[in-house]
C-alpha cells in the first residue's frame, strides 16, 4: 500500500483553467504539506497543515489554496493557472512535532499551456 | 543567498568510492532532512537529525548544531546511489527550507 498517494501524476492544462490534485495519506499522520518543485528542482514549502492550524508560506498566491475534508486527504486546488505554475508538486505527510520524518509522495507534474 | 547551501551541486563518482555532500544553513532549526530524489522524481526522507550521528546502511548523516552544517557521507558507493540529494532544515518557526540538491552520479 502506497504511504502517501497523489493524483494525477501529470496534468496538463490550459491557461486560465481551474484544477485540483488530490492526496491522500494512510499512515495516520496528524500533518500534511503541498511544495512545490521548480524547474531548477528548487523544492519550497507551500502550505501546511494540520487539523488545528493552516500555515501558508505567504509567497503563494491566493489562486491556490488547499482543502483538507479529514485528516488523511489534503488537496490542492488552483484558480485561474498561469504559465508560471508549472511544475512539479509534492504531498508530504508526518506526525505532527517538529522532529517528525516527511513521508512524501509521487509528485504530480504540472503543465500549463 | 540561500538560507540552505549544498556542496558541491554536481557530483560524479566511480563505483566504491567514499562520498560527501555538505550542507550549510544560516538560520535557527529544529531539525534538518536529508532527501533523495531519484531520477524518476520521487522523493524519499533519508534522515531526520537534531544532532549527532545517524547511520543507516551504508549513509550516514552528521550534524554540528553549533557550525551549522551536516554532512551526508555514501560509502561504497553504487551506480544505484544516483540521484539528487536534497538538505532541508525546518525552522524554529517550524517552515521548511530547502537546498538547491546535490545531484550524484555513480559509475559503474
Amino acid at each position: 500500500d502506497t504511504a502517501v498517494s497523489q493524483t494525477p501524476k501529470y496534468l496538463v492544462t490550459q491557461m486560465g483553467n481551474d484544477k485540483s490534485i488530490k492526496c491522500e495519506q494512510n499512515l495516520g499522520h496528524d500533518t500534511m504539506y503541498w511544495y512545490k518543485q521548480d524547474s531548477k528542482k528548487f523544492l519550497k514549502i507551500m502550505f501546511s497543515y494540520n487539523n488545528k492550524e493552516l500555515i501558508i508560506n505567504e509567497t503563494v498566491p491566493n489562486r491556490f489554496s488547499p482543502k483538507s475534508p479529514d485528516k488523511a486527504h489534503l488537496n490542492l486546488h488552483i484558480n485561474s493557472l498561469e504559465l508560471g505554475d508549472s511544475a512539479v508538486y509534492f504531498c508530504a505527510s508526518s506526525r505532527t512535532g517538529t522532529g517528525e520524518k516527511l513521508f512524501f509522495g509521487s509528485g504530480t507534474q504540472l503543465s500549463v499551456l | 543567498k540561500n538560507e540552505v547551501e549544498q556542496s558541491p551541486q554536481n557530483l560524479t563518482a566511480q563505483e566504491g568510492e567514499f562520498i560527501t555532500i555538505n550542507c550549510s544553513y544560516s538560520v535557527g532549526i529544529s531539525a534538518l532532512h536529508w532527501l533523495q530524489q531519484h531520477p524518476g522524481g520521487g522523493i524519499v526522507s533519508l534522515f531526520m537529525l537534531s544532532s549527532g550521528k545517524k547511520k543507516h546502511g551504508r549513509l550516514i548523516a552528521t550534524i554540528n548544531i553549533q557550525e551549522k552544517h551536516s554532512s551526508l557521507h555514501i560509502t561504497a558507493s553504487h551506480p544505484r546511489d544516483s540521484a539528487v540529494y536534497i538538505c532541508a532544515v525546518r525552522s524554529r518557526f517550524d517552515d521548511m527550507r530547502f537546498g538547491a540538491g546535490t545531484r550524484l552520479t555513480v559509475k559503474p
